[in-house]
């Protein structure tokens, strides 16, 4: 099954609404990384966070590895912060980066 | 500030035809991934290289063929191309496997 589970997998918000967004793993996990992945497909780095929290502007993003899950955190969204964003994490056992299939979030003015 | 490059940025191309993909990064990293993310939008690692060692190799089909002349360049080289090639390829570096990963553009490939 998908060792990388993402929610929620699509989010419609008012602009000036927080977004909580979800990364669950089945696995032990070795990194964190959360991308925001623009419409034309690059993707920018949010945050590299394997544990703990870390903030950035308006974003957070808290790791908790005991708890295998990962989040981020947007506050007061704004319509520019729609588009996919993904999560990634390394796994400890098998040597490999997973990404998970992204949330896609759209904020209306 | 982009410090992954790729070209070419769009390809298109006939089924049966070889294509090569370049990769470069001004980061001093030492390991580099392709990635493809495919129309469902997952991206799946390919292959890993680790200071010019293979690190991970996915289960990819054999036509597919990674290339590295020094630890700052990876090119994909795809032999024989088919339809379900067509996608994104994504090139990305880190300063060590499990570290922060940073991402080229992408170079969006069609097989007509």
């Amino acid at each position: 099954g998908q060792q990388v589970q993402q929610s929620p997998a699509s989010l419609v918000l008012q602009e000036g609404e927080n977004a909580e967004l979800q990364c669950n793993f089945s696995t032990s996990l070795n990194s964190m990384q959360w991308f925001y992945q623009r419409p034309e497909g690059s993707l920018v780095s949010l945050f590299y966070n394997p544990s703990g929290t870390k903030q950035s502007g308006r974003l957070t993003s808290t790791t908790v590895i005991k708890e295998r899950r990962s989040s981020l955190h947007i506050s007061s969204s704004q319509i520019t912060d729609s588009g996919t964003y993904l999560c990634a994490m390394g796994d400890t056992n098998a040597y490999k980066v997973i990404f998970g299939k992204g949330t896609h979030l759209h904020v209306l003015p | 500030e982009t410090a992954v490059f790729q070209t070419p940025n769009y390809h298109v191309t006939q089924v049966g035809n070889e294509v090569s993909f370049n990769c470069k990064q001004t980061l001093g990293h030492d390991t580099m991934y392709w990635y493809k993310q495919d129309s469902k939008k997952l991206l799946k690692i390919m292959f890993s290289y680790n200071n010019k060692q293979l690190i991970v190799n996915e289960t990819v089909p054999r036509r597919f063929s990674p290339q590295s002349s020094d630890k700052a360049h990876l090119n994909l080289r795809i032999k024989s191309v088919e339809p379900e090639d067509s996608a994104v390829y994504l090139c990305a570096s880190s300063p060590d496997y499990y570290a922060e990963q940073f991402f080229g553009p992408g170079t969006r490939l069609t097989v007509l």
